[in-house]
């Protein structure tokens, strides 16, 4: 079992709906971040908070939206998306800030159609 | 920007045999990590290595964190049926915020 918790596991959405992921934490990591995995691929980077605060964003389009309510959530809002934007979605976090050596740990992921 | 080359992109095996995957850059890291993903779930990590020449072990698995920082590789001994899956090694630059992965390993075995 993970201690990286994502709801929903999986998702269907229309090109115009609006819908949240979410991801929680209890192991008292204060940096988390959000992947998107194509599949055979290795995870590529989204975001990074740190502090509660974003510290990185990879060039991500708007229709992405962050947000980190507190130090155990992070939620990723969604909108107007592509079926390209088809993936697993991953949510990780790690012990101190994010420029720390300490490893990441991720959840489980929620899979992601676009019809 | 970094890239990892990990080797091989895939292996079949029987039950039985010993494994090894390795990973490496063109730049060192200061940080070394390998995780395990099956369908379905997230990378599991596997073994953390932070210093140069580092050998750690995890049960059946092996990792070392290369001499020269720029290299990994990854052994798993006696392999069983639950070993199957993609393994990721990943690594962190000096003062790097993000994981640089690698294109994983795809491991698959034979009864």
């Amino acid at each position: 079992d993970t201690e990286v918790t994502q709801t929903p596991k999986h998702l269907v959405m229309g090109m115009t709906n609006k819908k949240s992921l979410k991801c929680e934490q209890h192991m008292g990591h204060r940096a988390m971040y959000w992947y998107k995995q194509k599949a055979k691929k290795p995870p590529e980077l989204m975001f990074v908070y740190s502090y509660e605060k974003l510290s990185i964003n990879e060039s991500v389009p708007s229709r992405f939206s962050p947000e980190c309510p507190n130090s155990s959530l992070l939620n990723l809002h969604l909108h107007a998306l592509q079926p390209e934007d088809s993936a697993l979605y991953l949510c990780a976090s790690s012990q101190e800030g994010a420029g720390s050596l300490q490893p990441q740990h991720f959840g489980d992921g929620t899979r992601l159609s676009i019809l | 920007g970094q890239q990892l080359n990990q080797s091989p992109q895939s292996m079949f095996i029987q039950e039985g045999e010993d494994v090894s995957m390795n990973c490496t850059s063109s730049s060192i890291f200061n940080t070394w990590l390998w995780y395990k993903q099956d369908p379905g779930e997230g990378p599991v990590l596997l073994i953390a290595l932070y210093k140069a020449g580092e050998l750690t072990s995890n049960g059946r698995l092996t990792a070392q964190f290369g001499i020269t920082r720029k290299d990994s590789f990854l052994n798993i001994s006696a392999s069983i049926p639950s070993d199957v899956g993609i393994y990721f090694c990943a690594g962190q630059a000096p003062g790097a915020q993000k994981l640089v992965f690698g294109q994983g390993t795809r491991l698959t075995i034979n009864p």
